[in-house]
């Protein structure tokens, strides 16, 4: 039974380069979340998504960061013009519904962005 | 929104030694989780724990939801409990998490 899964594990961009992460959720699970973790800080909620639906983006930064959840497919955040200060490791979670606040959000192994 | 603490923000101990780690929050809820991120970053489920107590092995947890609190009891530590516990509750839609305690365990 795999768990949540992400690729790239790691991702190494120049300034002004795009980077985009993927994250396929656990078998049964329609509901996708991504966190960021900056350096040296605990994780923070950015976008939460049903299948071709964004239902949360309230911590999504307003420009350059895009997510996607499509019809097939993994989920997608897309970072525009990476800036050093999107240096972080973003994880991915997923849960069965998100309908109920009982329900346990399974965590990805993570993909750690360094912009250089 | 919503607030999580965590204590102490970090605790170095001896193999063998036991500890607890605590989570309070600002507000009522109903889903409240511990995870053990290891070394390598990896973030790993510990606890699904909105109120009462549960043990796995030498992990156990407790949580007073009308005091808004939880407790995290490593037992008998090992090297490898070595990392950062976060605890984190469900406000919304989202996990809001805390700062996290640094936990290293020495031989």
């Amino acid at each position: 039974n795999a768990g949540v899964m992400q690729n790239p594990r790691h991702l190494v961009r120049r300034r002004g380069q795009e980077a985009r992460l993927r994250c396929s959720p656990m078998k049964g699970h329609s509901h996708v979340y991504w966190y960021r973790q900056l350096p040296e800080e605990g994780l923070k909620f950015m976008v939460y998504l049903q299948k071709e639906n964004i239902i949360d983006e309230s911590g999504m930064p307003k420009e350059r960061f895009s997510a996607e959840f499509p019809k097939e497919g993994p989920s997608i955040l897309r970072i525009q013009q990476v800036v050093r200060g999107d240096s972080a490791a973003y994880f991915c979670a997923s849960s069965p519904t998100g309908t109920s606040d009982q329900e346990t959000q399974y965590f990805g192994p993570g993909t750690r962005l360094l912009v250089l | 929104g919503i607030q999580v603490e965590q204590s102490p923000p970090d605790l170095i101990l001896q193999e063998g030694a036991n500890s607890t780690l605590r989570c309070n929050f600002s507000d009522s809820v109903n889903n409240l989780q511990w995870f053990h991120q290891n070394p390598w970053g990896q973030l790993i489920n510990l606890f699904y724990i909105p109120s009462g107590t549960k043990q796995n092995g030498r992990l156990s947890a407790t949580t007073v939801a009308t005091e808004r609190y939880s407790l995290l009891y490593i037992s008998s530590s090992q090297t490898t409990d070595s990392g950062v516990y976060f605890c984190a509750v469900l406000y919304g839609n989202k996990l809001v998490f805390g700062a996290g305690t640094i936990l290293r365990v020495k031989s």
